[in-house]
């Protein structure tokens, strides 16, 4: 069970476009449909952004976008806003019916 | 409106006992798998179990399977997290999530449990 890999940061400028990967392998992000991402600010609980690796819930801005290929997932957050500036995790359901998380991107905003 | 609310952290020592409960509104708490998730200070998220919505289906992390028991009460809505044999490695805020087809889609706020000597 050991977590799926993400950078430790990225960071881009106002109105610029970033992606952060997720790779693990063909056991849960390469195996089944089932990558969601979070979303979570200082002090504050983890936020739904993506499920099913491109699906945004009702009320998520659509500058955000998830996709995969092969055993990478990523995230893509386009006009990048102060806003969006935070930590942001990815998860994938399991073969053997569990869920394991990313080890976590801070987003940073120059 | 969806609401998760969990209480029951606190300080224990090395080898004691816990249990955390998180009570839901707001939605059919019955027809919902729930899970636990804890994120150790400053450290990523880490999926600790889940519990299928008649809670007849039970899943563990490998680092704490044996030690700690997901269920739940669905009359009271409200789900609960036994946890024995407390490692200081324990020590996390445990979040309580609902469950939404494959993804966590609500969370509560989250409790803190402090294992020390």
């Amino acid at each position: 069970q050991s977590a799926l890999t993400q950078p430790a940061s990225v960071s881009g400028s106002p109105g610029q476009s970033i992606t952060i990967s997720c790779t693990g392998s063909s056991s849960e992000v390469g195996g089944n449909k089932y990558v969601s991402w979070y979303q979570q600010h200082p002090g504050t609980a983890p936020k739904l952004i993506i499920y099913d690796v491109s699906n945004r819930p009702s009320g998520v801005s659509d500058r955000f976008s998830g996709s995969k290929s092969g055993n990478t997932a990523s995230l893509t957050i386009s006009g990048l806003q102060a806003e969006d500036e935070g930590d942001y995790y990815c998860c994938s359901y399991t073969s053997t019916t569990i869920y394991v998380f990313g080890t976590g991107t801070k987003v940073i905003v120059l | 409106e969806v609401q998760l609310v969990e209480s029951g952290g606190g300080s224990v020592q090395p080898g004691g006992s816990l249990r955390l409960s998180c009570v839901g509104s707001g939605f059919a708490f019955n027809n919902y798998g729930m899970h636990w998730v804890r994120q150790a200070p400053g450290k990523g998220l880490v999926w600790v179990s889940h519990s299928r919505h008649d809670g007849t289906i039970t899943k563990y992390a490998d680092s704490v399977e044996g030690r700690f028991t997901i269920s739940r009460d669905n009359a009271k809505n409200t789900l609960y997290l036994q946890m024995n044999s407390l490692r200081v490695e324990d020590t996390a805020v445990y979040y309580c999530t609902r469950g939404a087809g494959y993804n966590l889609g609500y969370w509560g706020q989250g409790t803190l449990v402090t294992v020390s000597s």
